[in-house]
């Protein structure tokens, strides 16, 4: 079955502007979640989604949210673009959600803030 | 705020050598999970331990959840260039169960 996938790829803004990221499960799977990537601080949880709810939030300002369609896609947007936004952004996607379930990543999308 | 350690930071060996990977922490997990990210991809799940003093084998990886379940380690015996990659251990975090908690992680690179 098709895995997770996640668009764009890569993607360059700049400071002050916003963006929009996607994320498809796997087919069946309902729990989205989505992880910020960076070299400084590794990967950290942004939120979890799961039958279009928001079940868990890490520690992110305001300026990161997230939402999750009845098909379980899920977008993640950034508004006021900081240059330290700059990031491999993940998601995951699993039946039930973690940890009890086994997360599948996509391949993630590059963010380059200028 | 539960914490996961990972020890070495980074790690060149030659290969056919063996290495051991260390994942501490001062909180209790219900479970902990070893992950392996390589360049352009996302993390894939290695194994899941979930009781003390569990030991699990993938082939030439054999991971261990200490008894006290505050750390875990990966052993690699004969390790093979396909094994390169960033090893991540991560554990259910404290504040929602559906949180997840990864490691700092452990670059390591197997010269042919």
């Amino acid at each position: 079955k098709a895995g997770v996938t996640q668009t764009p790829r890569y993607l360059i803004k700049t400071r002050g502007q916003q963006v929009t990221l996607s994320c498809s499960p796997i087919s069946g799977h309902r729990s989205v979640s989505w992880y910020q990537q960076t070299p400084g601080q590794g990967l950290q949880f942004l939120f979890e989604y799961f039958s279009e709810t928001q079940r868990n939030k890490g520690n992110f300002p305001g300026r990161f949210s997230g939402r999750q369609f009845s098909n379980s896609r899920s977008e993640m947007n950034v508004s006021t673009l900081e240059l330290g936004d700059s990031a491999l952004y993940l998601c995951a996607s699993s039946r039930e959600g973690p940890p009890q379930e086994t997360q599948y990543f996509g391949p993630g999308t590059r963010l380059l803030v200028l | 705020t539960q914490l996961l350690e990972q020890s070495p930071q980074f790690l060149s060996i030659q290969e056919g050598e063996n290495l051991t990977v260390y994942c501490n922490s001062s909180s209790v997990f219900s479970s902990l999970q070893w992950y392996r990210q390589e360049p352009g991809e996302g993390p894939v799940l290695l194994v899941t331990v979930v009781t003390g003093g569990e030991v699990k084998k993938l082939k030439r990886l054999t991971f261990q959840f200490g008894d006290a379940r505050k750390d875990s380690s990966l052993h690699i015996t004969a390790a093979q260039p396909g094994d390169t990659g960033l090893y991540l251990c991560a554990g259910p975090a404290s504040g929602g169960y559906q949180k997840v908690t990864f490691g700092t992680g452990t670059k390591l690179q197997v010269i042919p």
